[in-house]
């Protein structure tokens, strides 16, 4: 399978317990992107990445999160000291930013990890 | 500040009718807009996406259009069949202050009965 890993699929935590998340991007892509989305909602961008370099961050990034892209390859979304606020379903997503072709640039989305903090 | 709005939130029907999605935006200032597929619990699959410059997309059953004056694109799905149920998100990208990400409606939630 070529597509968006994302590991792990379920994580179901303590509050106040620190967690990470892993994205796997297609092999080509250079541009990473993650989203939340809770119940009810759409997905909400929280930051992303154009090969190693963490390009913009979302006012929905708390201080408690920190994302990584070290190789420019897969990235790591760690949340420090939980709340139940944070639980949500957490996406990653990924798509070949070519220079002036934002028009044609189509995301394509992994499975996600639902977090559940007790 | 752009707001996508999907209409209806939820939608049944019996199988085989066409039927319509609706997304609104309320800045036109888009480079792209993308309608997506979320089956329960899971991921989001990419259905279409229609650029700024074009009125419509097809792919199969299928069919978005885009009216980026008026700020609205539907997707119209013909001959619905069961398996066509679950969640359809919209989602534009626009000039505004973020380049990055894509701002999603709340997504209409479709059942199609056998």
């Amino acid at each position: 399978d070529t597509g968006v890993s994302q590991d792990p699929r379920h994580k179901i935590t303590k509050r106040g317990q620190n967690v990470t998340f892993r994205c796997d991007p297609i092999s080509e892509h250079n541009r990473l992107y993650w989203y939340r989305q809770t119940l009810g909602q759409g997905p909400e961008f929280l930051t992303y990445f154009q090969n190693e370099a963490q390009l913009e961050k979302s006012r929905l990034l708390s201080d408690r999160f920190s994302a990584e892209r070290p190789k420019g390859s897969f990235s790591t979304l760690e949340i420090q000291r939980t709340e139940q606020g944070d639980s949500a379903m957490y996406l990653c997503a990924s798509s070949l930013g070519l220079a002036g072709a934002l028009v044609t640039d189509t995301q394509y989305f992994g499975p996600g990890t639902r977090l559940t903090v007790l | 500040k752009q707001e996508v709005t999907q209409i209806p939130a939820a939608l049944s029907v019996p199988e085989g009718e066409n039927l319509v999605l609706n997304c609104s935006f309320t800045d036109s200032a888009i480079y792209n807009l993308q309608w997506f597929r979320q089956d329960p619990g899971k991921g989001l699959t990419s259905l279409l996406l229609i650029q700024s410059s074009q009125r419509e997309q097809t792919s199969g059953r299928l069919n978005a259009s885009l009216d980026k004056s008026s700020g609205r694109s539907t997707l119209y799905i013909a001959a619905s069949q069961p398996g066509d149920s679950a969640t359809y998100l919209c989602a534009v990208r626009d000039y505004g202050g973020s380049q990055g990400n894509l701002i999603f409606g709340k997504g209409t939630k479709l059942s199609v009965k056998p």
